[in-house]
């Protein structure tokens, strides 16, 4: 079983659209995750992290179940220049082993 | 303060040659990442350095090798390139500091290898 797994998608949504991402992880001792961000090509970027709390940064809301270990992200009000990859990313327990999803891909559409 | 540093950004060998791929890492930063990304295809977990020492890797032949030097900067060396060893090869890097809760990964822009 993989450490974390994501729906591939794509994602196509129309602008002004909210869109949500969900994403699993298998290690229940895991310790932190992320969102990151790919555009095609580069390198990815540091979108935001998940706290259990559930966080918020303008459009988009993170949201973190340690009992259904799943980790989510909000998109609201999608903008053209939202059209990438995201990435989940989750920190092992153990060391400083960090496991990441293969991505789910997002298409805004004007 | 500079990001993670890649070297080069572009490298075409032929299939058979060797292939030497560096990084440097924040400054301040103990820890680096190195990752294969084939095109279309997630990131793939290589090596892990810390403090100097390998950490750990992923599920690679041993002709991926690297090491990491005093200053923490990097090295990824590839053996006798094969055709499917053509990916951007992204480097990472993080303070290394296990007590951090909330470690995070920087990345560097990546080395384009293609291999003819």
């Amino acid at each position: 079983r993989k450490e974390v797994e994501q729906d591939p998608g794509p994602f196509n949504v129309p602008e002004g659209a909210t869109v949500a991402f969900n994403c699993t992880y298998s290690n229940s001792a895991s310790q932190s995750f992320f969102w990151y961000r790919q555009d095609c090509r580069k390198e990815p970027k540091l979108l935001m992290s998940v706290y259990s709390s559930g966080n918020e940064d303008g459009r988009f809301t993170a949201q973190l179940n340690r009992a259904s270990q799943y980790i989510s992200l909000l998109i609201r009000d999608s903008k053209l220049s939202d059209s990438a990859t995201y990435l989940c990313v989750v920190r092992s327990g153990t060391g400083n082993q960090f496991y990441f999803g293969t991505g789910t891909s997002l298409t805004v559409i004007p | 303060e500079a990001g993670v540093t890649q070297s080069p950004t572009h490298l075409i060998k032929t299939r058979g040659q060797q292939a030497t791929l560096r990084c440097s890492p924040i400054s301040g930063h103990t820890s680096v990442y190195w990752y294969q990304q084939a095109l279309g295809l997630g990131l793939q977990f290589l090596l892990w350095y810390d403090e100097g020492e390998e950490r750990n890797r992923g599920n690679f032949p041993p002709r991926f090798s690297g090491r990491q030097f005093p200053n923490y900067s990097s090295e990824l060396n590839v053996n006798a390139l094969e055709l499917e060893d053509s990916a951007l090869y992204l480097c990472a890097s993080s303070s290394g500091r296990l007590r951090r809760a909330n470690e995070k990964l920087f990345f560097g822009s990546g080395t384009q290898l293609s291999v003819l």
